[in-house]
Formats: structure tokens, C-alpha cells, sequence
């Protein structure tokens, strides 16, 4: 069935780093893909997403694309800040299904 | 705008105790409902879905039941809570399903079973 695999972590980070949080994923056709972040103690809300091959989804100085020959869908930031401390997931919906396929999630910490 | 609400936000209930968690959308018609469970530092597990007033799909075997009164009304119960029942309980709703339209969670329960 359709699924993600996503780079588990924890990760932690100093500020003004690189992140990037690795996602792939298998699928019967070409679905859309997102992008959720969790910031402590809330729910989840969504970051970005992309809606077809070559899609590039950008919010709040993140960025993912759609790679349909690597099928991958890596999120990253150029300068990562304290606030961007995080569990960040990788979604899928399946085409003939109601429910969405998340990863396992990354916990990521950012220091001052 | 939609908006979805979930109450209480955190609740602490001794094991055999039953449940009641609610979960409310505003803004729109006949959203595709889903409760989903978060233990500590773990993923999320989907418990149960629904795609309309009175029609429940369950994920998992368990002590715990969803009802759908309402078209926006989402409800999660247990007759008798147990110590893996903690955890934090997430409500999202969707508008169609398919390859395009993205699930949108609420702020969350923090459930602490004692």
C-alpha cells in the first residue's frame, strides 16, 4: 500500500543551520504530498505541500519538492531558528482511501 | 473560515473511569472526521474515521468507540479507561478525500490516565 518513510532523528541544531529532514514515499499513481509540523503541545498544522510532480511547496522559509524520479519529498531550511523547534511529519494521502499516510515524525531542536 | 474545536484540552481520569472527548468543525458541511491518538514521543495512530452522521470505520481494536451525532459533532468514549489509554487524542476533518485535499487537526486533548 502507499506509505512514507521519513528520517526519524531526533535532530538538533544550532541556529542559522541547515535542516533538512528526508522523506520518500510509495504510491500507486501520483498524489499529493505535505508537509505537518507540530510545535509543542499543540496540534498539527499543515507547512507546505505539493500537488504534482516537479511541485515545489514553500511556507515560512521551508521548502520541499516533489522529486517523482527519486520519488522523494525532502523538507528543508536555509537558517533554521529557535521557534522552528518542532516534530515535523510527512504525509500521503492514497488515492482510493479517506486516510492520510504519515511517517514516524522528527523531532527537531534547535539551539540558541 | 473553518475551525475545528476539541475539549477538554487536557484531562486526568483514573483507570476505569470512562471517557468523553468532543470535537466540533465550524464553516463547513459534511467533513470527513478522524480521531487519532499520539502516545508520548511516538507517531500518530489512526483510531477511527468517518464520512458521515452515524457511519464509524475503527483502525484498531480497542476499549474505546467514536460516535457521529452530528454532521460537525465528532465524539470519542470509554466505559473503562485503561493506563495505555494516555496520551494526546487529535481531531482532524477533511473535506473530499483523495490525492488533493489535506487533513486539518485540532488544538488537541492531553488524556493522563492514572
Amino acid at each position: 500500500g502507499d506509505s512514507v518513510t521519513q528520517m526519524e532523528g531526533p535532530v538538533t541544531l544550532s541556529e542559522e543551520a541547515f535542516l533538512t529532514i528526508n522523506c520518500t514515499y510509495t504510491a500507486t499513481g501520483y498524489p499529493s504530498l505535505f508537509w505537518y509540523v507540530q510545535y509543542p503541545g499543540e496540534g498539527l498544522q499543515l507547512l507546505l505541500k505539493a500537488t504534482k510532480a516537479d511541485d515545489k511547496g514553500s511556507n515560512k522559509g521551508f521548502e520541499a519538492t516533489y522529486r517523482k524520479e527519486t520519488t522523494s519529498f525532502h523538507l528543508e531550511k536555509g537558517s533554521v531558528q529557535v521557534s522552528d523547534s518542532a516534530v515535523y511529519f510527512c504525509a500521503l494521502p492514497p488515492l482510493d482511501d479517506y486516510k492520510l499516510s504519515f511517517g514516524a515524525g522528527t523531532t527537531v531542536t534547535v539551539r540558541a | 473560515s473553518q475551525t475545528i474545536h476539541q475539549w477538554p484540552a487536557t484531562l486526568v481520569q483514573p483507570v476505569g473511569s470512562p471517557l468523553s472527548l468532543e470535537c466540533t468543525v465550524e464553516g463547513t458541511s459534511n467533513p470527513n472526521l478522524y480521531w487519532y491518538r499520539q502516545a508520548a514521543g511516538r507517531g500518530l495512530q489512526l483510531l477511527f474515521y468517518s464520512v458521515g452522521i452515524g457511519q464509524i470505520s475503527s483502525e484498531v481494536p480497542q476499549n474505546l468507540s467514536a460516535s457521529r451525532p452530528q454532521d460537525r459533532q465528532f465524539i470519542l468514549s470509554s466505559k473503562k479507561l485503561l493506563l495505555s489509554d494516555s496520551g494526546f487524542y487529535l481531531c482532524a476533518w477533511s473535506g473530499l478525500a483523495g490525492p488533493s485535499y489535506e487533513q486539518y487537526f485540532g488544538p488537541g486533548t492531553r488524556l493522563t490516565v492514572t
